[in-house]
């Protein structure tokens, strides 16, 4: 079945740099784009950014432009998000998720999260 | 931005029927899709294009969109229903990949 396995907790120090993997499995990696969306405690989906397995392409959200970035190995058909200059407020869950378009784009499915603690 | 706005949280008692709106300027003409996010859970999606179901949802969750207001509606709800409830659009903008901020639903 499809699937996306993320790589576990991490724990970093304000100002370090976090690296999480996103793992597919089930389906062609390359033929569609995967998504990072980050959820805070307690709080909604915050969309980041996609990058497209196949070409390496990848468009972040204004807000993460120059701390974030998005790569790909389409050798072990896995993707990556990586976020620099950690600060508390980065404390959140971070999901990678597969997109699909027909009428419009939505993301099915999700990997089960990954959780980045920020604490000094 | 596009904006969407979901109620925060929804009760209702098990057997009845649950309604969450999402609503966006002129919403009625996006497609929208509803995501089912139990607690430490990821979220699974549960309707997609306004009104399909995906294989393996439940005929118990559908929806429709209109207007200024999208809709997800779930029929004689269970206590394994009870969860938080996001719904997304795609937007022709900077970042075009828009969720509302979440509804709860408890089941009393």
């Amino acid at each position: 079945q499809v699937q996306l396995v993320q790589s576990g907790a991490e724990v970093k120090k304000p100002g370090a740099s976090v690296k999480v993997s996103c793992k597919a499995s089930g389906y062609t990696f390359t033929d569609h784009f995967i998504h990072w969306v980050r959820q805070a405690p307690g709080q909604g989906l915050e969309w980041i950014g996609w990058v497209s397995p196949n070409s390496g392409l990848t468009n972040y959200t204004q807000k993460y432009q120059g701390r974030v970035t998005m790569t790909r190995d389409t050798s072990i058909s896995t993707a990556y998000m990586e976020l620099s200059r950690l600060t508390s407020d980065d404390t959140a869950v971070y999901f990678c998720a597969r997109e699909l378009f027909r009428i419009s784009y939505w993301f099915d499915p999700w990997g089960q999260g990954t959780l980045v603690t920020v604490s000094s | 931005s596009y904006v969407l706005t979901q109620p925060p949280s929804v009760s209702v008692a098990p057997g009845q029927t649950a309604r969450m709106t999402c609503g966006g300027n002129n919403i009625g003409i996006k497609s929208v899709h509803w995501y089912q996010q139990k607690a430490g859970q990821a979220p699974v999606l549960v309707i997609l294009d306004d009104s399909d179901r995906p294989s393996g949802i439940s005929e118990r969750f559908s929806g429709s969109n209109s207007g200024n207001t999208a809709t997800l509606t779930i029929s004689r709800v269970e206590a394994g229903d009870e969860a938080d409830y996001y719904c997304q659009v795609w937007d022709s903008s900077r970042d075009p990949w828009v969720f509302g901020g979440g509804t709860k639903l408890t089941v009393l």
